[in-house]
């Protein structure tokens, strides 16, 4: 069935580092996806964004790459702090339609002093 | 602006006990989504509303859950009776118009729910 799944369910980096959050989508309708962060006892928070019709978007020390040919995306945080530790989702949907917004199961990022 | 506030934080029930959330969206945002999220996992959608209206509530156990929203602002979410494997946390969450698609939705700090 539609699953957005993320590689690896924790990762740990060096304060400074850059940090790689990898997300496989299966749904190839699917045009629309957005990073989301999640700290311990909150509800997640709005990272970025990135339609189809991109490669790539950055914003604040986060980038978005889209790779649609293997269905991947990924979220690169610069220069990682310790408050960015958290759980990074993705989530997927299409434009325009009614369906649900899915999300992956999560990476647990820790960031190391 | 103010958030996406619910209530309670948290809440211990035993099995078969009922029990209820609430949920105040952002001013304004037309369309309310109810979320479970259990540990280790990303949220599930329960229940979407557009104003007062259900649009999707295609995952609500609804032999156990119950969602309203009377006059198209706040939502209750009800479980009765519970079970164990309920125990979650239950996100709410609000967008300015119809459908996830480009339209960011924002999230309240849930409601954590143990069900013993």
């Amino acid at each position: 069935g539609e699953s957005v799944g993320l590689h690896l369910p924790t990762l740990s980096v060096q304060e400074g580092d850059n940090s790689i959050i990898n997300c496989a989508y299966s749904n190839s309708a699917s045009d629309y996806f957005i990073w989301y962060k999640q700290e311990s006892g909150k509800g997640p928070q709005f990272i970025i964004d990135i339609r189809s019709n991109m490669d790539k978007r950055q914003g604040q020390r986060v980038t978005v790459l889209l790779n649609k040919t293997v269905k991947h995306l990924s979220l690169q945080i610069a220069a990682t702090q310790p408050g960015d530790s958290a759980v990074y989702f993705c989530a997927e949907n299409i434009l325009g339609s009614a369906r649900q917004l899915t999300f992956g199961s999560g990476t647990q990022l820790t960031v190391l002093p | 602006e103010a958030g996406v506030a619910q209530s309670p934080r948290y809440k211990i029930i035993e099995k078969r006990q009922s029990v209820a959330f609430w949920c105040n969206p952002i001013s304004g945002h037309a369309t309310l989504y109810w979320y479970q999220q259990i540990l280790g996992q990303g949220p599930k959608l329960l229940i979407q509303f557009q104003n007062n209206g259900v649009v999707d509530d295609s995952q609500l156990p609804k032999d156990r859950f119950s969602a309203e929203r009377l006059k198209g602002v706040d939502s209750t979410l009800k479980i009765q009776p519970a079970k164990l494997e309920d125990s979650a946390v239950y996100l709410c969450a609000s967008s300015l118009v119809f459908g996830a698609g480009a339209n960011v939705l924002t999230f309240g700090a849930g409601s954590r729910l143990t069900v013993l």
